[in-house]
């Protein structure tokens, strides 16, 4: 069954450092999500993009944060300079069209010190 | 806005024993309805989904009915194993974006 893989699976970095997670989106889907799990909390919404700009973002989503979709296959986020507080499991989600395609990777565990 | 609001954890059972997860949610038009697991260090994996009211949505022996009339869609399993103790999370898709309950952590003892 096709996936979304991410990686690193964990990322320890340092605050004030610039970091970049990766996710490999499943190839014929056309719409791909961040999201983002603090420990013990909900998972959130950060963004969405299609047609390779960002079509919807919240507000956690500040200026720190980016997307690219570089080549093609890759899809990536970006925080410019990490804080403490961004310390959390962030997921890559792709999808084709209509609800029923959505696939959630395995998650990115990011822990900023 | 869109939400979701699940009971609270931990829920611990013995093994064999019957498990439900309350869920509620509230939204707009028309979501679709979903259950994630998440294992210890692990990802989020879809265990079942229902797209219109009075779907069921049924895996791995766990099942959820989605009823409009009291916006809910309770998770349930008729004989928990101890490999089903992971992190359950309600979830709703919306106009392509997901709203997650807050999940709730499941324990089945031997």
């Amino acid at each position: 069954e096709p996936e979304v893989t991410q990686t690193p699976s964990h990322q320890v970095t340092q605050m004030g450092q610039e970091v970049i997670l990766r996710c490999v989106p499943i190839s014929n889907h056309l719409y791909f999500y961040w999201y983002r799990q603090i420990l013990g909390q909900k998972v959130e919404f950060l963004v969405s993009f299609y047609n390779n700009e960002i079509s919807e973002k919240s507000e956690i989503f500040d200026d720190q944060f980016s997307v690219e979709r570089p080549d093609g296959s890759n899809f990536t986020l970006k925080i410019r300079s990490t804080k403490l507080e961004d310390s959390a499991m962030y997921f890559c989600a792709s999808r084709t069209i209509g609800q029923g395609g959505y696939t959630f990777g395995s998650g990115t565990r990011l822990t900023v010190v | 806005g869109d939400s979701v609001t699940q009971m609270e954890g931990p829920v611990t059972l013995s093994e064999e024993a019957f498990l439900t997860i309350n869920c509620t949610y509230t939204a707009t038009g028309y979501p679709s309805l979903f259950w994630y697991v998440q294992y210890p260090g692990e990802g989020l994996q879809l265990l079942l989904k229902a797209t219109k009211a009075d779907d069921k949505g049924s895996n791995k022996g766990f099942e959820a009915t989605y009823r409009k009339e009291t916006t809910s869609f309770h998770l349930e399993k008729g004989s928990v194993q101890v490999s089903d103790s992971a992190v359950y999370f309600c979830a709703l898709n919306n106009f392509n974006k997901f709203y997650f309950g807050s999940g709730t952590k499941l324990n089945v003892k031997p």
